[in-house]
């Protein structure tokens, strides 16, 4: 099993849908867990820190099940402009050594 | 306001030429990272530094060096290059709990 998981996608979804991603991770000893946006051929950029109570910025929730061993990411009311590759990121126990996901692919069609 | 900045953008080598891609931050990070990122792979590590002359292996070491003589910069490395090297290699620094911090990236093609 991978250390972190993501379900590949693409996820097709209509402008104004909301669509959730999740992201499983092995390592219960994990502390820090984020999610990236990456726009094709550019570098992944801090789209949120997941907390353990959860966290909403706009339009988007993240939220950590701890219990289960996977982040989530809900984005609601979906634009065009949210196309991209969305990664989750996992620090397994405070090393640095960050470990990514492979990326949802998301696509928001007009 | 630079922030983690990588040099070359792009580059390509033929098989057994040496490199070094540069990356360098100002933002006084204590961590810094390469990562390479291919098609289907994600992202992996590379290799890793906590601090100024303090370095160790990631996921995927093998054909690459680094150093860290100062906070601000940690060069990577290819000895002699080899096609499965060709990817797109970024740049991350850090600080504690924070989340990481990337560069633009460099396209490396060998042939």
């Amino acid at each position: 099993r991978k250390e972190v998981e993501q379900d590949p996608g693409p996820f097709n979804v209509p402008e104004g849908a909301t669509v959730a991603f999740n992201c499983t991770y092995s390592n219960s000893a994990s502390q820090s867990f984020f999610w990236y946006r990456q726009d094709c051929r550019k570098e992944p950029k801090l789209l949120m820190s997941v907390y353990s109570s959860g966290n909403e910025d706009g339009r988007f929730t993240a939220q950590l099940n701890r219990a289960s061993q996977y982040i989530s990411l809900l984005i609601r009311d979906s634009k065009l402009s949210d196309s991209a590759t969305y990664l989750c990121a996992v620090n397994p126990s405070g090393t640095y050594k960050y470990i990514f996901g492979t990326g949802t692919r998301l696509k928001v069609l007009a | 306001n630079a922030g983690v900045t990588q040099t070359p953008k792009f580059q390509v080598l033929k098989t057994g030429q040496s490199m070094t891609l540069q990356c360098a931050q100002d933002m006084n990070h204590e961590y810094m990272s390469w990562y390479r990122q291919d098609p289907g792979m994600g992202l992996r590590l590379i290799h890793y530094s906590v601090g100024a002359g303090i370095t160790d292996q990631g996921e995927v070491p093998n054909g690459y060096n680094v150093s860290r003589s100062t906070t601000e910069d940690f060069p990577l490395r290819l000895l002699s290059a080899a096609p499965s090297q060709t990817s797109v290699y970024f740049c991350a620094t850090g600080q504690g709990d924070s989340p990481l911090h990337f560069g633009n990236g460099t396209r490396l093609t060998v042939t």
